[in-house]
């Protein structure tokens, strides 16, 4: 149980277009989602909470207008990259932790990431 | 959430039990312990966490100090496949805070 899953894993784009990732609980609702970026040799960082029926709130440092977080329904968060450039190309992870706490301190539970290229 | 600190790098030999310390001293009463670990070019995991007490299940254990200003990771029979950066990461029991991660340790399971 506690299946995070994203879609793509992988993709490559042009400078200058849009790429939309998705992240999905699969088996579990939750209200609010946690975007990372991850460059090489690097840590997580954490970009932005994404919060059912309301709007992200982003980290200090983090355009907004950049990048969109959309968080429809309880099982599914976007992120699209607007304007994507060369920058941008890095690993972003998503994170989810159940409504429905199973367990004291049920932790979060990762989805497998995409990794983005721009060229 | 408190801040932890962890070796950056250790080796382990391969079916020999991995050690991981991560030291915590600022940790508040409310606040978990949580371990995750990222293989390479994969999202995190999550191997276990605690509050006070010593946790154990199918992938490791975790041993608390009674201070709770420490603990640490146990790999019962480490395999090459348990090759990871793996982080010690606390925080207070609410879904709606994330976590931060810091350098974490590499672990670097040997033949």
């Amino acid at each position: 149980g506690a299946v995070v899953s994203q879609h793509p894993s992988r993709v490559i784009c042009k400078s200058g277009t849009s790429v939309k990732i998705e992240c999905r609980s699969l088996d579990f609702q939750a209200t609010t989602m946690f975007w990372y970026r991850q460059f090489p040799k690097q840590s997580l960082m954490l970009m932005a909470t994404s919060n059912e029926g309301s709007k992200a709130t982003y980290e200090q440092g983090v355009e907004k207008d950049k990048f969109l977080i959309n968080h429809a329904s309880l099982t599914l968060s976007t992120l699209t990259v607007t304007s994507a450039h060369p920058e941008d190309s890095s690993f972003y992870i998503c994170s989810a932790t159940p409504i429905s706490r199973r367990v004291a301190g049920d932790p979060q539970y990762f989805g497998p990431g995409t990794r983005l290229l721009v060229l | 959430d408190a801040k932890t600190t962890q070796p950056p790098s250790m080796d382990c030999a391969e079916g020999r039990a991995a050690n991981l310390p991560c030291n915590h001293s600022t940790i508040s009463g409310n606040e978990y312990v949580y371990w995750y670990r990222q293989i390479h070019s994969q999202g995190p995991q999550y191997i276990i966490h605690g509050l006070k007490n010593n946790e154990t299940n199918e992938m490791a254990s975790l041993i608390i100090t009674e201070d709770r200003k420490s603990s640490t990771l146990i790999l019962p029979h480490a395999t090459l496949r348990d090759t990871a950066v793996y982080y010690c990461i606390v925080r207070v029991d609410n879904a709606g805070n994330m976590l931060t991660f810091g350098g974490g340790t590499r672990l670097m399971v040997k033949p």
